[in-house]
């Protein structure tokens, strides 16, 4: 069964650090997202993006974060100046396109910010 | 997207049918209802979703009341592998497509053998 798949599965930093995280959606898919997950809260909307731009973001998506498909493939979240508070699981996930249709969600990167 | 009220938590014992409730008073005529669950320590998973009829598929089955103000997911068969959040979450299909999903609390789901 296809599958969304993220990289790396757990990231340490440094405070102040840039993270990339990766994402590779199903190949069909044309909606990709980006969530977090903070230990022990919500799963909490960051972005989605469809034909190659941001399509909405949440208010915690600010400029220290940025998305980008540079490839076809991959869909990368991007956290130019990491923070403690930027701790948390992010997860990838993916829609076909069909308006009702469901998203297929990644087994999420770790990020630890020190 | 229109908010949901579920329990925190429920317990059911392994083999048996689980009933997990959702409220969605103010649910709109382009409100898709979805069900995902998270298991511990993964990412979400779709479970099913439905408009207006009751819903079946391999995993459970969705029952949306006929005014659609609430609806019930049932797990037929509760396996340990089932213990999960459960969240129902409204979708609104009535503004393009393009948006994510809003995840509240959710219901803890918990299995005793």
């Amino acid at each position: 069964e296809p599958e969304v798949t993220q990289t790396p599965s757990h990231q340490v930093t440094q405070m102040g650090q840039e993270v990339i995280l990766r994402c590779v959606p199903i190949s069909n898919h044309l909606y990709f997202y980006w969530y977090r997950q903070i230990l022990g809260q919500k799963v909490e909307f960051l972005v989605s993006f469809y034909n190659n731009e941001i399509s909405e973001k949440s208010e915690i998506f600010d400029d220290q974060f940025s998305v980008e498909r540079p490839d076809g493939s991959n869909f990368t979240l991007k956290i130019r100046s990491t923070k403690l508070e930027d701790s948390a699981m992010y997860f990838c996930a993916s829609r076909w396109g069909e308006n009702t249709g469901e998203l297929f969600f990644g087994e999420g990167s770790r990020l630890t910010v020190l | 997207d229109a908010k949901t009220t579920q329990p925190n938590s429920m317990e059911s014992n392994e083999e048996e049918p689980v009933h997990l409730p959702c409220n969605h008073s103010t649910i709109s005529g382009t409100d898709y209802i979805h069900w995902y669950r998270q298991l511990p320590s993964q990412g979400p998973e779709y479970v099913i979703h439905g408009l207006t009829s009751n819903v079946n598929n391999r995993m459970a089955s969705l029952a949306i009341a006929e005014d659609r103000k609430s609806s019930t997911l049932i797990l037929h068969r509760a396996t340990l592998r089932d213990a999960a959040v459960y969240y129902c979450i409204l979708r609104d299909v009535g503004g393009g497509g393009a948006d994510g999903l809003t995840f509240g609390k959710g219901t803890h789901l918990i299995i005793q053998p």
